[in-house]
């Protein structure tokens, strides 16, 4: 298996455009989660969909943030519009969700600086 | 105060030392606790998993999980420079079902 597949992997943009990050997770997983890192904050979740439904969403900052899982395979978070505090690397991870395990793959990341 | 507290180093060891890593929680309903393991410019990955209380051994790691004092531990034997890295805790359980909570992460310089 390829693992989690984020892209794209460097994002350089300025501020007030609009920024969208994909994902694929591995295949027969069926939760799918959006991190973002930065050097004060940690790890923080950002939002988690289970079978392709957003379960939890509380950590995402504002509305100018949305994420969308359309199929199993496929998902997206988009920044609408950025500014340079959302400068951060953005990490999906997926997990196959089976009563109270759960183990999450990360992908490598994609690294999003706001100018 | 975060559920989970883990100092953020960096710890900085000989070739050769144990390091030792811990991470504190608030959260009594915590029932899984894992380390990750992250390096430079990477993803987290999964370096081991504790369900409950107890020790587990993989190799050079072991995980100790002591929820009565709601401590947790990663000890390394014969660190490698290769084990230069970040390492997270994570726990679930409880209203966190089905997400984790991390720490901050440690960062581990192994020196040659």
């Amino acid at each position: 298996d390829a693992g989690v597949i984020q892209s794209p992997r460097h994002e350089v943009t300025e501020m007030g455009q609009e920024v969208t990050l994909r994902c694929k997770p591995i295949s027969g997983h069926n939760s799918l989660f959006w991190y973002r890192q930065t050097m004060m904050r940690g790890l923080e979740l950002l939002i988690y969909f289970n079978n392709n439904v957003p379960i939890d969403d509380s950590g995402m900052p504002e509305d100018r943030f949305s994420a969308k899982m359309p199929n199993a395979s496929f998902s997206t978070l988009k920044i609408q519009p950025s500014e340079p505090r959302d400068s951060a690397v953005y990490f999906c991870a997926s997990s196959y969700l089976a009563g109270v395990q759960e183990t999450q793959y990360f992908g490598p990341g994609t690294r999003l600086l706001v100018l | 105060q975060k559920e989970v507290e883990q100092d953020p180093g960096p710890l900085s060891v000989p070739e050769g030392a144990i390091v030792s890593l811990n991470c504190t929680y608030s959260n009594s309903a915590f029932q899984y606790f894992m380390w990750y393991r992250q390096y430079s410019r990477k993803g987290p990955e999964l370096l081991m998993y504790t369900y409950s209380s107890g020790n587990k051994e993989d190799g050079r790691f072991t995980a100790q999980v002591d929820k009565s004092s709601k401590y947790i531990s990663l000890f390394i034997r014969d660190s490698q420079p290769s084990d230069s890295a970040t390492y997270l805790c994570a726990m679930s359980g409880g209203d966190s079902w089905g997400k984790l909570q991390f720490g901050a992460g440690t960062q581990v310089v192994v020196t040659p």
